[in-house]
């Protein structure tokens, strides 16, 4: 398995709901980012976790948290967003630590729409 | 803040044509640079990992050069073909001091004309 899923591939939600984005990878790596795109902009790193343990919050807020619950699985919970936070969230993986030579692999993303 | 910039933001070329584009980044505590294929509807596909001052990788029809002292990177696609029309992201990565994961360009948005 050399790939990184991400379910759902699309999703709307209300601000006042609480949803949950997955992302699951099998290739034992072992760093798990999540990067936020909107349109026209590139990817903007939003966590980094390296050996399940969160090592990144780029400044974040606090309506999105994430949780990597074994070394396969990464998840952002999200509560309270608004409409600005409409973007395509992508996750990755790598192989060994943040600064190891490896390229990301990147899963095909998640299409969300806050109304 | 680390800004990594590309040009152009988008490009046609035409089948059989050779192109190259450019990618500036930080150099200051760099530490890799990463070029990526994203194609519409799919995931991005890593194409180089390059950390050497003078570096040179190739992969097909695909080369990229680095130099790490001014800051810049070049992609060449040689003989370009339809299936090369993807946006191609640069990303450098830079050790200590604030964003420590990858940073992305916009991208150039390629598109190959028959």
């Amino acid at each position: 398995d050399t790939e990184v899923t991400q379910t759902p591939k699309h999703l709307v939600m209300g601000m006042t709901n609480k949803k949950s984005l997955k992302c699951e990878q099998h290739m034992g790596h072992r760093a798990m980012y999540w990067y936020k795109q909107k349109a026209k902009k590139p990817p903007e790193l939003m966590f980094v976790y390296s050996y399940e343990k969160l090592s990144i919050n780029e400044s974040v807020p606090s309506r999105f948290s994430p949780e990597c619950p074994n070394s396969s699985l990464l998840n952002l919970h999200l509560h309270a967003l608004q409409p600005e936070d409409s973007a395509l969230y992508l996750c990755a993986s790598s192989q060994g630590e943040v600064y190891a030579n490896y390229g990301y692999t990147f899963g095909s993303g998640t299409r969300l729409t806050v109304v | 803040i680390l800004n990594v910039e590309q040009s152009p933001q988008s490009l046609h070329v035409q089948e059989g044509d050779s192109t190259n584009f450019t990618c500036s980044f930080p150099s200051s505590n760099f530490y890799a640079l990463h070029w990526y294929r994203w194609e519409t509807a799919k995931s991005p596909e890593a194409l180089f990992v390059m950390t050497l001052n003078g570096d040179e990788k190739k992969k097909g029809r695909i080369s990229a050069t680095l130099n790490t002292k001014e800051g810049y990177s070049y992609l060449y696609i040689k003989g370009s073909q339809p299936e090369d029309s993807a946006t191609y992201l640069c990303a450098s990565l830079n050790s200590g001091g604030g964003a420590d994961g990858l940073t992305f360009g916009k991208g150039t948005h390629l598109i190959i004309q028959p």
